[in-house]
């Protein structure tokens, strides 16, 4: 199993739609769970970071997060094409272990 | 304040060479990992230093080796370059390593192609 799981995708979704990515980890002592983009050929960018149960929302980024199901998602609203790029789930503990990444495409 | 800066930002090399690439971290953080990704295997972990001092280690031969300096920058090595190590190599800071994870930011990258 590995530590940080994610959909490969691609995800398609069009203009305006809602854009859901999801996450699970296996470390249950995971304290901190971020989410990064990073366009083709470019290094990740840090979009949020979440480390409470719940929901934090930033702009159109809202991320959600339950330790109980080791499970951490990315929900982006009113998508645009230039939400297009591939969505790193990183998780933090003793170390950040990064997943594969969901690759999102939002069609015009 | 200036952001992580990796130093060649492209290079090509032949097999069998070594190569060192150069990272320098956001003022104040004393973390510095390094990730190699490429296109099949996603980001992979290389190492971590903190204060000098190799703290975690990911699966890659002992041709990958890395250390940091007193000042927080950082070099990585490989020698015996091998055709699959054409990657991108990222590198990237956190203010401290500490046991609830650290926000990372990562600089531009270091593409490095081996011919």
């Amino acid at each position: 199993q590995k530590e940080v799981e994610q959909n490969s995708g691609p995800l398609s979704v069009p203009e305006g739609a809602i854009a859901s990515l999801n996450c699970t980890y296996s470390d249950r002592g995971s304290q901190s769970f971020f989410w990064y983009r990073q366009y083709s050929g470019k290094s990740p960018e840090l979009i949020m970071f979440i480390y409470s149960n719940g929901d934090k929302e930033d702009g159109r980024f809202t991320a959600q997060l339950n330790k109980a199901s080791q499970y951490v998602s990315l929900l982006i609203r009113d998508s645009q094409p230039s939400d297009s790029a591939t969505y790193l789930c990183a998780v933090g503990g003793f170390k950040t272990i990064f997943g594969a990444g969901t690759r999102l495409f939002v069609k015009a | 304040k200036a952001g992580v800066t990796q130093t060649p930002r492209y290079l090509i090399k032949t097999r069998g060479q070594q190569v060192t690439l150069s990272c320098s971290p956001i003022s104040g953080h004393r973390s510095v990992s390094w990730y190699q990704q490429t296109p099949g295997q996603g980001l992979q972990f290389l190492f971590e230093y903190f204060s000098e001092t190799q703290r975690n280690k990911g699966n890659f031969p002992g041709r990958f080796s890395g250390r940091q300096f007193s000042n927080s920058r950082s070099e990585m090595n490989v020698s015996t370059l091998e055709l699959g190590d054409s990657a991108l190599y990222l590198c990237a800071s956190s203010l401290d390593r500490g046991t609830g994870g650290n926000t990372i930011y990562f600089g531009e990258g270091s593409w490095l192609t081996v011919v």
